[in-house]
């Protein structure tokens, strides 16, 4: 089946610094999502990409639809403590979701 | 975005007990799907809920497990049946949007989870 890597693993940072986590996919996608998970809540999305090269940003959030369609990365600028949470990358080939593994946030202020 | 609301929003049960969790949407949609999150994990899809016919169930979970009802467009429900430890997770309701079309390039969002731990 479809299966999304999604990297770094968990990641531990300063306050103000730049932020950089990606997924990829041997398979194509039609549209990625990018959501965060806050402790004892559901997933939020945070930024929609449905066309391959798009680069859509939400605040100091930027999320790139890789031109193969296989890949898509998000970039948190000028991290503050608030960004601490899990994210989770998605693609969609049909009607369903694939999610990545996710990636741990912890700002250290 | 659809608001979603999901009940309860976590219970502590007995194995071999059943719980049933309700999800309720405030728009029509087209496509409602339920998942499980184990403790530390990412999300996995059960089940997609299919207005006025049988869920369609993925690898790995079936419908005596996980019986699930879709009466209208916006409410389901997913019953977990007689639990085990195994079955602590967060279960998760999520609807396809904006507006709820089934297609590809739609969004999809959730609601806030049920966790459930099973003693």
């Amino acid at each position: 089946g479809q299966q999304l890597n999604q990297s770094p693993q968990s990641m531990f940072i300063q306050e103000g610094e730049d932020v950089s986590m990606n997924c990829t996919s041997s398979s194509i996608f039609n549209t990625w999502l990018w959501y965060k998970q806050d402790p004892g809540e559901g997933p939020v999305l945070l930024i929609a990409l449905y066309k391959a090269g798009e680069l859509t940003s939400n605040g100091r959030l930027t999320a790139q639809f890789g031109i193969t369609r296989k890949d898509s990365f998000l970039n948190i600028s000028a991290s503050i403590p608030s960004d601490v949470g899990i994210y989770f990358c998605a693609g969609r080939g049909g009607n369903k979701l694939v999610f990545g593994a996710g990636t741990i946030l912890r700002v250290k202020s | 975005s659809a608001v979603i609301s999901q009940k309860p929003s976590r219970d502590i049960c007995q194995r071999g007990t059943s719980l049933t969790i309700q999800c309720q949407v405030d728009s029509q949609v087209t496509m409602m799907f339920w998942y499980r999150q184990q403790p530390g994990q990412s999300l996995t899809l059960i089940a997609t809920a299919n207005q006025g016919s049988e869920a369609t169930y993925e690898s790995g979970f079936v419908i005596d497990k996980f019986p699930i009802s879709r009466p209208n467009l916006t409410f389901s429900t997913l019953t977990v049946s007689n639990m085990s430890p195994e079955d602590s997770s967060i279960y998760l309701c999520s609807v396809g949007g904006p507006l709820g079309r089934g297609q590809a390039t739609d969004t999809q969002y959730f609601g806030p989870g049920t966790r459930l731990t099973v003693l």
